[in-house]
């Protein structure tokens, strides 16, 4: 059965360091997204991407991240100067159709991110 | 604004009881609605959606779920918990306004003998 791929699945790094996280969405997906949950809060939504640009984003997601689709399998998220809140579990998830169309999100199983 | 409630942290049901798991939702446009579930060091994965047709939508694993527009509702019930049902259980909702997906604080379940 197809399935996201996410690596590392835990990575620990120091304030202030660049980091990237890597998904490999599902072959015949079109739409990608990054969600971050927090240890004991909810799942909460960063950003969407679709034909090679993000589609929307949302308050969190602000200059310190981005993301980028730099060949045919990978999408990456990247935080550039990790802040100690940014500790948090990252889910990858990717879709055929977009969500109100009938979009299923088919999530990675997480990569944790620890920010000493 | 658009939230996404799920009114319960932690339930405890003993196995082979009932379950009922609330989620309510607020915003005024069309939601399409998901229950997700996360088993420890597991990604999320979909139990059942709601789009459109019949509120009570059955989903894997014998579980269901039915809209209640009045009441901007839609509760996660299983007749008869087994063992491995202990997880976490995240609702989630996409208005038609949008793609992204909005998600409760979830529910975790402790099935006990």
């Amino acid at each position: 059965e197809p399935e996201v791929t996410q690596t590392p699945s835990h990575q620990v790094t120091q304030m202030g360091q660049e980091v990237i996280l890597r998904c490999v969405p599902i072959s015949n997906h079109l739409y990608f997204y990054w969600y971050r949950q927090i240890l004991g809060q909810k799942v909460e939504f960063l950003v969407s991407f679709y034909n090679n640009e993000i589609s929307e984003k949302s308050e969190i997601f602000d200059d310190q991240f981005s993301v980028e689709r730099p060949d045919g399998s990978n999408f990456t998220l990247k935080i550039r100067s990790t802040k100690l809140e940014d500790s948090a579990m990252y889910f990858c998830a990717s879709s055929e159709e977009q969500g109100y169309v009938g979009g299923e999100l088919f999530f990675g199983e997480g990569s944790r991110l620890t920010v000493l | 604004a658009q939230s996404v409630t799920q009114p319960d942290i932690h339930i405890t049901v003993s196995e082979g009881a009932s379950l009922e798991l609330r989620c309510n939702y607020s915003y005024g446009a069309t939601p399409y609605l998901f229950w997700y579930v996360q088993s420890p060091g597991q990604g999320l994965q979909l139990l059942l959606k709601y789009f459109s047709g019949d509120t009570l939508v059955q989903g894997i694993k014998g579980f269901e779920a039915e809209f209640k527009r009045s009441q901007s509702s839609f509760n996660l019930r299983k007749p008869s918990v087994h063992w491995s049902d202990a997880a976490e259980y995240f609702c989630a909702v996409v208005w038609d306004t949008g793609n992204q997906f909005y998600f409760g604080t979830g529910t975790s379940l402790t099935v006990i003998p």
